[in-house]
């Protein structure tokens, strides 16, 4: 199976702040990434599909990219209700595996 | 408006057999895909299977030999089996539709603990 590796495990960052949140897969999955949020108590949602494909309804502020094996998420601005957990998942290769997550505070 | 909503018993004995269902609507078992995706509390996320839109099903290797998903597209059902549960198998318990992508659509979840 191939792993995914999401970097940093914790990230703090204020309010207005640019934010990158990094996923390494442990081989080239194409682009075949995606990107979703999940709020305490709540169940996730998808964010970014295919590397930077923004689903509907998904504020601009949030953007991906990446290819081969190395992929970033990105919020523009920060805003208080982007606190969450962000996991990165692959669907090039059966199964497809999910990132540990990166747990995004406020400053 | 897609929505999907997973019913199922909140407590599960060791070695017994879990059966979750998904009530889907807004949208067509027929023309999409739909996945089981569960989370023990506080931890990550593990995909379980898929039952695609003709009907066929996919399952994780690590789930296969205890895992089976059918539907009942009469009734806009998808059905998840688990057998020989043991306590690591406590987990909230999500039904996603799969488009755009993968997980695109989640339902609320469900606890099941795995306890005598």
């Amino acid at each position: 199976d191939i792993q995914m590796t999401q970097s940093p495990s914790v990230l703090s960052a204020s309010v207005g702040d640019r934010v990158t949140l990094n996923c390494k897969a442990s081989q080239n999955i194409n682009k075949y990434l995606n990107w979703y949020q999940q709020k305490l108590g709540e169940a996730p949602k998808l964010l970014i599909y295919n590397t930077n494909n923004l689903q509907t309804g998904i504020p601009s502020r949030f953007s991906g990219s990446g290819s081969g094996t190395d992929y970033t998420l990105t919020i523009s601005s920060l805003q208080p209700e982007d606190v969450a957990t962000y996991f990165c998942f692959q669907h090039n290769s059966w199964p497809g595996t999910f990132g540990a997550g990166t747990k995004l505070e406020l400053k | 408006q897609v929505q999907l909503k997973e019913s199922g018993p909140g407590l599960v004995q060791p070695s017994q057999t879990l059966s979750l269902t998904c009530t889907v609507s807004g949208f067509s078992l027929t023309s999409n895909s739909v996945s089981w995706v569960r989370q023990p509390p506080g931890k990550g996320l593990e995909w379980m299977g898929a039952i695609w839109s003709g009907g066929s099903t996919d399952y994780n290797s690590a789930l296969k030999s205890r895992l089976s998903i059918s539907r009942d597209t009469s009734k806009s059902q998808v059905f998840l089996k688990m057998n020989s549960l043991q306590t690591e198998d406590t987990a909230i318990y999500f039904c996603t539709r799969d488009y755009p992508g993968p997980f695109a659509y989640w339902g609320q979840g469900t606890l099941v603990t795995v306890s005598s």
